[in-house]
């Protein structure tokens, strides 16, 4: 069984540029999640996708996009980056229900300078 | 918003003695509290969680205490080892969208 995976593992981009993440579930697992986590905080929801659609969303802004494929995978996009979104970015996969366990991917260190 | 609280910041504990780590959450409407541990450069892996029908779940070591009626709930860490050193998240969950506390950096001494 092949766990959560993400790409790339680190980025560096400049203020104003725009950058997508790329997130693979973990087998079997329909619903995807993304969080953003700042240096010394716990991860804050993003949103969630599941069957290709955004199903919830936390207190971020529309340059915050997503995907989700029909292979569950998944995309985040950022537009206009500001410093304050360096962090890092984490991908969590599950399966429907009404008590989701999640499964977190290594994450994307994401630099903006 | 601070949905959920978490405390102590950081522990320092002996080997073999027991880590205690607490959580607070407003949102009745959570449904889902699971712990997660987190390495240096690694992503949060779920150790345990219980629902809120249940006030005590234990895993090995691992026990969460669920107070409802406090909105209210612990995780213990028995014969806590130098393995364990790690910083540990609660969180609280609505439809598997999940508020996480600030994190606990736990250390154990040898």
């Amino acid at each position: 069984e092949t766990g959560v995976t993400q790409s790339p593992t680190h980025l560096i981009k400049t203020r104003g540029q725009q950058v997508t993440l790329r997130c693979s579930s973990q087998s079997g697992h329909n619903t995807v999640s993304w969080y953003q986590q700042a240096l010394g905080q716990g991860p804050q929801f993003i949103f969630q996708y599941y069957r290709e659609e955004e199903n919830g969303r936390g207190n971020f802004p529309p340059r915050f996009s997503g995907l989700q494929f029909p292979n569950y995978s998944s995309e985040l996009n950022v537009n206009a980056l500001e410093l304050d979104d360096s962090a890092l970015y984490l991908c969590a996969s599950s399966t429907s229900g009404s008590y989701y366990e999640q499964y977190f991917g290594p994450g994307t260190r994401l630099t903006v300078t | 918003q601070q949905q959920v609280k978490q405390s102590p910041q950081s522990l320092i504990v002996q080997k073999g003695g027991i880590s205690i780590i607490n959580c607070a959450y407003e949102n009745t409407a959570f449904d889902y509290f699971p712990w997660y541990q987190q390495f240096p450069g690694k992503g949060p892996a779920l150790l345990i969680a219980i629902r809120p029908d249940v006030s005590e779940k234990k895993e090995g070591r691992f026990t969460i205490s669920f107070n409802k009626s406090a909105k209210q709930f612990s995780l213990h860490i028995m014969d806590s080892q130098p393995g364990d050193s790690a910083t540990y998240f609660c969180a609280a969950s609505n439809a598997g969208k999940s508020t996480f506390g600030d994190g606990t950096t736990l250390t154990v001494k040898p």
